[in-house]
């Protein structure tokens, strides 16, 4: 039979708007957060990371802000480029062992 | 600058068939991870190793999958009787132990997966 498989949530933004990805996490014990962004036919490529001691760390044009209250996580993508086009996961580690759980994933796609 | 390898890009097998999915981790990372990726799906924890024995698995992980470092470069992942549900891309990621450097606190890196096909 056919298989069917999950429906990305998706973000079009126009090339120089901000994106901002938006993540929920499931584990308030977990104490490392990682953004990845996976190009089609690529592995997951480290984005940004931040640690459950910040609410706040910036990048070079990307921002990842943790809200711990409502176990919430997001990346901020300044002047989006056609080449930041990809799916974005989130992901935490559960433990000290470094075992990461992903998100679902966003796609972003970036009009020109 | 360094990076997690892997071999081959594309594997495909019958069903029942035993396959062995290779990767050469960054040179000097100890953790090593194996995650797989059904297609359209999120990225699936399957099993960690380091100091030569696995760390923690995932229910995915059953007896039919097996992890070997055989010597000092290289990590396998072995199925032994595959199912058409292991069709998926497979990942391995490696890391280095505490705190990373380059303004990561302790990132994997990972490969550009094998794609396995199981027929």
């Amino acid at each position: 039979g056919e298989s069917v498989g999950l429906h990305l949530p998706t973000l079009s933004v126009q090339e120089g708007d901000n994106s901002i990805i938006n993540c929920a996490y499931s584990n308030s014990a977990s104490d490392y957060f990682i953004w990845y962004k996976q190009e089609s036919g690529k592995g997951p490529q480290f984005i940004i990371d931040i640690r459950s001691n910040m609410d706040k760390r910036q990048g070079q044009r990307v921002t990842v802000l943790l809200n711990k209250t409502v176990k919430h996580l997001s990346l901020q993508i300044a002047a989006t480029q056609p080449g930041d086009s990809a799916v974005y996961f989130c992901a935490e580690r559960g433990n000290q062992g470094g075992k990461l759980i992903f998100g679902q994933g966003t796609e972003l796609s970036v009009k020109p | 600058e360094p990076e997690v390898t892997q071999t081959p890009s594309h594997q495909v097998t019958q069903m029942g068939q035993e396959v062995i999915l290779r990767c050469v981790p960054i040179s000097n990372h100890l953790y090593f991870y194996w995650y797989r990726q059904i297609l359209g799906q999120k990225v699936e924890f399957l099993v960690s190793f380091y100091n030569n024995e696995i760390s923690e698995k995932s229910e995915i992980f059953d007896d039919q999958f097996s992890v070997e470092r055989p010597d000092g470069s290289n990590f396998t992942l072995k199925i032994r009787s595959t199912k058409l549900e292991d069709s998926a891309m497979y990942f391995c990621a490696s890391r280095v132990p505490g705190l990373a450097t380059g303004g990561s606190y302790n990132e994997q890196f990972f490969g550009p997966g094998t794609r396995l096909t199981v027929l």
